[in-house]
């Protein structure tokens, strides 16, 4: 049982470029999250989805898009990234929307030149 | 806005001694959940207290929860080394998602 996975672990764009981070879960949870972390700032939700073929915007949506490929996997996808995208990326699970223990990843660190 | 908010915002103590961080929140919840995060990881669930209870325990941990204050404390007694990492609260909104708060960054020295 691998948990929640990441990938790539870091990666280091240059302003413009696009990228995908990866999440998958082996949980069998319906809920995925994808979050942001920068000093000072706690973890921000930038979307979420609730369910298999849905998802939403949170706090911090602008610059990203997401793609729930199935039950299992959540991307989250920068198209144009910006140095203000500089930042360690979590995903997260749960196995009930927004009621029950989230699950993370070990984290995408991001750095954006 | 944030719903979580620890206070302090940063611990430093001694091997043995108890820690105790606090969060506060603005509105009515269904439960509030605390992770902890070590240095370079993802956060890792702790426990959760319901808005029907006011106290919680699993180990060493001590969970309060007033709502009619909106606060919480996390206790650990008899702290170790390995507990040095950042605590986060987490309430749930009803209706709402769970939002994480800045942290409280506790240093545990040996």
């Amino acid at each position: 049982n691998a948990g929640v996975t990441q990938t790539p672990k870091f990666q280091v764009l240059k302003t413009g470029q696009s990228m995908t981070l990866q999440c998958a879960q082996d949980m069998n949870h319906n809920s995925m999250y994808w979050y942001r972390q920068d000093p000072g700032m706690g973890l921000r939700l930038i979307y979420y989805s609730a369910s298999e073929g849905t998802t939403d915007k949170g706090e911090v949506p602008n610059g990203y898009n997401v793609s729930r490929l199935n039950k299992r996997e959540f991307s989250l996808r920068l198209e144009s990234a910006a140095p203000s995208q500089t930042s360690v990326y979590f995903c997260a699970s749960s196995d009930m929307w927004g009621t029950d223990t989230q699950y993370f990843g070990p984290g995408t660190r991001l750095t954006v030149l | 806005s944030q719903q979580g908010e620890e206070d302090p915002q940063a611990l430093s103590i001694q091997e043995g001694e108890n820690a105790t961080m606090n969060c506060s929140y603005k509105t009515s919840i269904n439960n509030l959940q605390w992770y902890r995060q070590n240095s370079g990881r993802g956060l890792v669930h702790l426990i959760l207290i319901r808005s029907n209870e006011r106290e919680k325990h699993s180990g060493r941990l001590r969970v309060t929860l007033d709502t009619s204050k909106k606060s919480s404390s996390l206790l650990i007694t008899a702290s170790r080394a390995a507990d040095t990492a950042s605590y986060f609260c987490a309430p749930l909104p009803r209706g709402g998602k769970l939002i994480f708060g800045q942290g409280t960054e506790l240093s545990v020295k040996p």
